[in-house]
């Protein structure tokens, strides 16, 4: 079993519906992070959580420490925002590097 | 606007072949990685580093080599590139015990023939 798990793997919608990507893990973590990679480009990172919810615009990413689980919405979903989505966790196992865990991600596609 | 920056976007290199992957940062950080992203696995760390000549082996090591002789500038080798090495390559950099600031490049995808 993978140490962080995304749900779904794929996803499509429709223009302006509302989308949650779900990511649980099994470790004990420092700070997890929702990154969005388009086809064929880099990496972006989107948030940094420890703790709460962070509202960036239409994107809106929560965690539950306790649960071990976070969720990233988008409200308002357009075309533009078809990407991987790919959560990961630092892992709080200490020493002065900050590795990331990271989810196999989910493919989004927003249809018109 | 910060940037990690990687030398080629598109490789295509032949089988035995010492293949040589650039990345630069200009943030200062201390911290660089060196990842593969392949379908349905994600992505793995092949080698990380937290200072200059400093390097540690990741979840996938074998076949590659690492060099970090200047804090801004991390390679990654493949000694004698084969074809389970076609893959996407990713770099990445944080500074060290921030909760901020981890940056990816665009990514180099590899081809090996």
């Amino acid at each position: 079993k993978n140490e962080v798990e995304q749900s779904p793997q794929n996803l499509t919608a429709q223009e302006g519906e509302f989308i949650t990507i779900n990511c649980s893990y099994s470790v004990g973590i420092s700070a997890l992070h929702w990154l969005q990679q388009h086809p064929g480009g880099g990496i972006v990172s989107l948030f940094m959580l420890s703790s709460g919810k962070k509202k960036h615009g239409r994107l809106i990413a929560t965690i539950n420490i306790q649960e071990k689980h976070s969720s990233l919405h988008i409200t308002a979903s357009h075309p533009r925002d078809s990407a991987v989505y790919i959560c990961a966790v630092r892992s709080n196992y200490g020493g002065a590097t900050n590795k990331l865990i990271f989810g196999t991600g989910t493919l989004l596609a927003v249809q018109p | 606007d910060v940037k990690v920056t990687q030398s080629s976007r598109y490789l295509v290199k032949r089988t035995g072949e010492k293949v040589f992957l650039e990345c630069v940062q200009d943030m200062d950080h201390e911290n660089m990685f060196w990842y593969r992203q392949d379908p349905g696995l994600g992505l793995r760390l092949i080698y990380f580093s937290y200072d200059v000549k400093m390097k540690e082996k990741g979840d996938i090591p074998e076949g590659y080599s690492v060099s970090r002789e200047k804090k801004e500038r991390f390679s990654l080798i493949l000694e004698s590139a084969s074809t389970n090495q076609t893959s996407m390559y990713l770099c990445a950099s944080s500074s060290r015990g921030s909760f901020e600031g981890y940056t990816f490049g665009s990514g180099t995808r590899l081809t090996v023939v």
